[in-house]
């Protein structure tokens, strides 16, 4: 069964370094977005991605973070200088043709910014 | 906006019992209800979901109950398992809006006594 995969799944890294986190998407989806879940709380929205280009965002998404789609397979989130509190467990999920379509999560990158 | 409350917080059940798990929202635009299980160290995946054209919807031991006048929803998991034990979120939302994001409710840890 095709599923969402990330790398990796867990990265360390100093206050104020960049990180990219990967994800390669289900092969025929469209629809690609970042969610993220601080320890012992629930997932929340960061941002949708398609058509290579943000269809939208949530608050949390400020301008350190970036998202990508570099290549046709691959789609990254980027946070450019990590704060303490950007320490998180960030899922990648994907859906097909249609906004709607039931969304695959990927088993998540765990971040702990140090 | 989207206020959604999910309850309990935590819920222990014995092997075999019946698992009851509530959500109550204000928008009454949404229309569709799905429920989500999450496993330690994975994302979240669809587990079932209903459409308010139905009061109930019944996928092996799951259930939903829908009250669209009270607006509540409820999964219930019959013969609880072991293998149950999940973190549960309820996510409605206004399916065919713009908006195809997913808004978690807080979640329900649910453990399954041997």
């Amino acid at each position: 069964e095709p599923e969402v995969t990330q790398t990796p799944s867990h990265q360390v890294t100093q206050m104020g370094q960049e990180v990219i986190l990967r994800c390669v998407p289900i092969s025929n989806h469209l629809y690609f977005y970042w969610y993220r879940q601080i320890l012992g709380q629930k997932v929340e929205f960061l941002v949708s991605f398609y058509n290579n280009e943000i269809s939208e965002k949530s608050e949390i998404f400020d301008d350190q973070f970036s998202v990508e789609r570099p290549d046709g397979s691959n789609f990254t989130l980027k946070i450019r200088s990590t704060k303490l509190e950007d320490s998180a467990m960030y899922f990648c999920a994907s859906s097909g043709g249609l906004p709607e379509d039931t969304q695959y999560f990927g088993p998540g990158t765990r971040l702990t910014v140090l | 906006q989207q206020q959604v409350k999910q309850s309990p917080q935590s819920l222990i059940v014995q092997k075999g019992g019946i698992s009851i798990i509530n959500c109550a929202y204000e928008n009454t635009a949404f229309d569709y209800f799905p429920w989500y299980q999450q496993f330690p160290g994975k994302g979240p995946a669809l587990l079932i979901a209903i459409r308010p054209d139905v009061s109930e919807k019944k996928e092996g031991r799951f259930t939903i109950s829908f009250n669209k006048s009270a607006k509540q929803f409820s999964l219930h998991i019959m013969d609880s398992q072991p293998g149950d034990s999940a973190t549960y979120f309820c996510a409605p939302r206004s399916q065919y809006s713009s908006a195809s994001k997913i808004i978690f409710g807080s979640g329900t840890r649910l453990s399954i006594r041997p």
